[in-house]
């Protein structure tokens, strides 16, 4: 598949587990972001990668781990997790970060924690 | 502080009727704003960009710095315009994003 690809599209998960999403981009992009998008509030940024090297952390607590180790694949691993946490993830890419061009996204994986 | 405030959860319009979207953002400097779409089953994606200055679909947005808005327009509406729009912020090199508006186009 073209685009960007998120795996798996739905993870339900205990408190206890530890798990990891995945994002792959075959754009040639140098940019890949995960965002999380909870019920009727905008998207949060989470963390951003550029060229490999994180460039932004918003604040994310600990129990959310992301790891970039190429240009088109973003992982992000989850262990602890709280039942807010549950959401939609979303992973992007862009081009360039500075640049801020277009941002293409996933489908998001749907997390459920219980 | 940086901001986009989309204050309608909702909308719903009838076919051929014209539509308005509202965004109104909060930020210091000269703003880059974006609109997303989604439809349904569908990925987040570009609608359009206020640097480009152009018409997709039939929507245009102008940046109106006086009112702090970026308001989405189109003048006939379609089904096909049935989806989540999302206005965006660039700011500091990340996006800063509207909750959201859903956008019901009636038969």
């Amino acid at each position: 598949e073209t685009g960007v690809t998120q795996t798996p599209r739905h993870l339900v998960m205990g408190m206890t587990n530890k798990k990891s999403l995945k994002c792959e981009q075959h754009l040639g992009h140098n940019a890949m972001y995960w965002y999380k998008q909870s019920a009727k509030k905008p998207l949060e940024l989470m963390f951003v990668y550029s060229l490999e090297e994180r460039v932004e952390n918003n604040s994310v607590p600990s129990r959310f781990s992301p790891e970039c180790p190429n240009s088109s694949h973003l992982f992000l691993h989850l262990h602890t997790l709280q039942p807010e946490d549950s959401a939609l993830y979303l992973c992007a890419s862009s081009q360039d970060w500075l640049e801020n061009t277009e941002a293409f996204f996933g489908q998001g994986t749907r997390l459920t924690v219980v | 502080a940086q901001r986009v405030t989309q204050p309608e959860k909702l909308l719903s319009v009838f076919k051929g009727a014209p539509v308005e979207l509202k965004c109104n953002y909060s930020y210091s400097g000269s703003p880059e704003l974006f609109w997303y779409v989604q439809y349904s089953r569908q990925r987040l994606q570009l609608l359009l960009r206020h640097i480009s200055r152009e018409s997709i679909k039939g929507f245009t947005a102008d940046l109106n710095k006086g009112e702090t808005s970026f308001h989405l327009k189109k003048p006939f509406a379609q089904e096909e315009d049935s989806a989540m729009y999302y206005c965006a912020l660039k700011s500091n090199y990340q996006l800063i994003w509207g909750a959201g508006t859903k956008l019901i186009i009636k038969p």
